[in-house]
């Protein structure tokens, strides 16, 4: 079954260190997204890029680096410059074109003691 | 710059009609995304609006104004298992990108 895979599922990390969190696709989509929600809020957009070895800052990028070296995976990088960095974060895809919307991951809840 | 805004909360009874109404100020709308989050999980699509007026799929309705920019979500036959948080999105085709508004929580009670 095709679908979008985020691992893992909770997450503790320590204050100042970096942590990465993994998004794996294989529903052959050009595009890729990252979205940090926190609770009671909408989503807000981190990182999104559109092909392979391209990305583009969204509205809240500061503190967080991705990469995207292959189609299928867009890891995001949670660096210690991130202030609040306790949050659900979801990774979801899109083939390109209007109408169909994003197929979502199921989120990694991330905390920082 | 983007401007998304949805009620933060709405209660409704079992069997009843909740209407979520959504505005939007965008620069560059080509669409409007209605999506079901429940709590701890990835939203799931429900609807999606590019022309005006009404798109009907069962229980679930949305409703779309361009010149007005604004769009409703009416859920009716209300169940147990709607309570939820709705999130309306404006979609955009330069970037291929979703913006989100901060989401309406409803809770159904019996």
């Amino acid at each position: 079954d095709g679908g979008i895979t985020q691992s893992p599922k909770y997450l503790f990390r320590k204050e100042g260190q970096n942590v990465t969190l993994s998004c794996e696709q294989n529903l052959n989509h050009d595009a890729m997204y990252w979205y940090r929600q926190d609770p009671g809020q909408g989503l807000r957009l981190i990182y999104y890029s559109q092909i392979v070895n391209d990305f583009q800052k969204g509205d809240i990028a500061e503190g967080y680096s991705v990469s995207r070296e292959k189609k299928e995976s867009f890891p995001l990088t949670v660096t210690s410059a991130q202030k609040n960095p306790t949050a659900f974060y979801l990774c979801a895809s899109s083939p390109p074109g209007q109408g169909e919307g994003y197929t979502f991951g199921s989120g990694t809840r991330l905390t920082v003691v | 710059g983007q401007n998304i805004d949805q009620p933060t909360e709405m209660t409704a009874t079992e069997g009843a009609i909740v209407q979520i109404n959504c505005t939007y100020q965008t620069s560059g709308f080509n669409g409007l995304f209605w999506y079901q989050q429940h709590a701890g999980e990835a939203p799931t699509f429900l609807s999606y609006n590019v022309l005006d007026g009404l798109e009907e799929k069962g229980r679930f309705s949305s409703f779309l104004s361009r010149s007005k920019g604004y769009s409703y979500l009416l859920l009716k036959e209300l169940q147990m298992k709607d309570s939820a948080s709705y999130l309306c999105a404006v979609f955009k085709a330069a970037g291929n990108k979703l913006t989100f508004g901060g989401g309406t929580r409803v809770l159904v009670k019996p």
